[in-house]
C-alpha cells in the first residue's frame, strides 16, 4: 500500500498524559500537513512541513502541541497534557509542491488517529 | 479572510439520478485551487476532483464534475448517476496561492436512495 498511513489508528488516554501519534506520507511527497477534526465539522488545519522545515503553525496549534519531520520523511504529533477538548480525530495528509509549474496539486489523506481524552 | 461555505446539511437522492452539492467561496487572492472531498462512515478523506481558478473548462472525473462559476465564487460539486456507495459526507475545501492548507467547509451529508 503506497498511501499515507498514520499510527495508532485509535488512542484513549487519561487527561493529563502525554500522547504521540505517527504518520508516513507517500514517498515521493515533500509537504505534509495536519488536521484536527471534530464530530459534525470540517478538518481544520493545524501545521504543515515542507521536507523537514515547518512551514505554518494555526493558531489551533497551542503550546501543548508540537509536530516534527526530522528527515523529511515521517512526522510525529506530540499532545502534551492531554484535555478533555483535544478529543477528535487527526488526519495527516500529503502533497506535491514544485516551485514552478502546476500551482495546486491534491492532498492524500490518511486513515487518521481518532483520540479519546477521559 | 478565506471561508468556504456549504449550506447543505444533508441531500437525499435516488439512485441512478444526478444530485448538486453547493459550495461557495470567499478569497481575495487571484490564484486558488478548489477541492472535493468524499468521506465515508470509515473516516478516511478521498480527493475526488479538483478545479485551478485560472482552468478555463470545468473539471470532470468520472462521474464527478465541478461546476465553476468564477464571478459568483461557487464551486458546486456535480455526481451524476448516483450509487448507493455515494452515500458519505462531502467536502468542498480551497487552497489559496498565498497559504499552504486547505479550508474546508463544514460538509453535506448525501444519502441515496434505492
Amino acid at each position: 500500500d503506497t498511501g499515507v498511513s498514520q499510527d495508532p489508528r485509535h488512542k484513549i488516554t487519561k487527561r493529563g498524559q502525554n500522547v504521540t501519534f505517527r504518520c508516513d506520507p507517500i514517498s515521493e511527497h515533500n509537504r505534509l500537513y495536519w488536521y484536527r477534526q471534530t464530530l459534525g465539522q470540517g478538518p481544520e488545519f493545524l501545521t504543515y512541513f515542507q521536507n523537514e522545515a515547518q512551514l505554518e503553525k494555526s493558531r489551533l496549534l497551542s503550546d501543548r502541541f508540537s509536530a516534527e519531520r526530522p528527515k523529511g520523511s515521517f512526522s510525529t504529533l506530540e499532545i502534551q497534557r492531554t484535555e478533555q477538548g483535544d478529543s477528535a480525530m487527526y488526519l495527516c495528509a500529503s502533497s506535491l509542491w514544485r516551485d514552478s509549474g502546476r500551482a495546486f496539486f491534491e492532498q492524500f489523506f490518511g486513515p487518521g488517529t481518532r483520540l479519546t481524552v477521559l | 479572510a478565506q471561508k468556504i461555505t456549504q449550506t447543505q446539511p444533508g441531500m437525499f437522492v435516488q439512485e441512478k439520478e444526478a444530485v448538486t452539492l453547493d459550495c461557495t467561496y470567499d478569497t481575495s487572492d487571484q490564484s486558488y485551487g478548489l477541492f472535493w472531498y468524499k468521506q465515508p462512515s470509515s473516516g478516511e478523506m478521498i480527493f475526488l476532483i479538483y478545479q485551478g481558478s485560472y482552468d478555463e473548462q470545468n473539471a470532470t472525473e468520472g462521474r464527478y464534475s465541478l461546476n465553476f462559476q468564477k464571478a459568483r465564487k461557487s464551486a458546486n460539486l456535480v455526481i451524476s448517476a448516483s450509487q448507493l456507495g455515494d452515500s458519505a459526507m462531502y467536502f468542498c475545501a480551497m487552497r489559496a496561492r498565498s497559504q499552504g492548507n486547505l479550508i474546508f467547509g463544514k460538509g453535506t451529508k448525501l444519502s441515496v436512495k434505492p
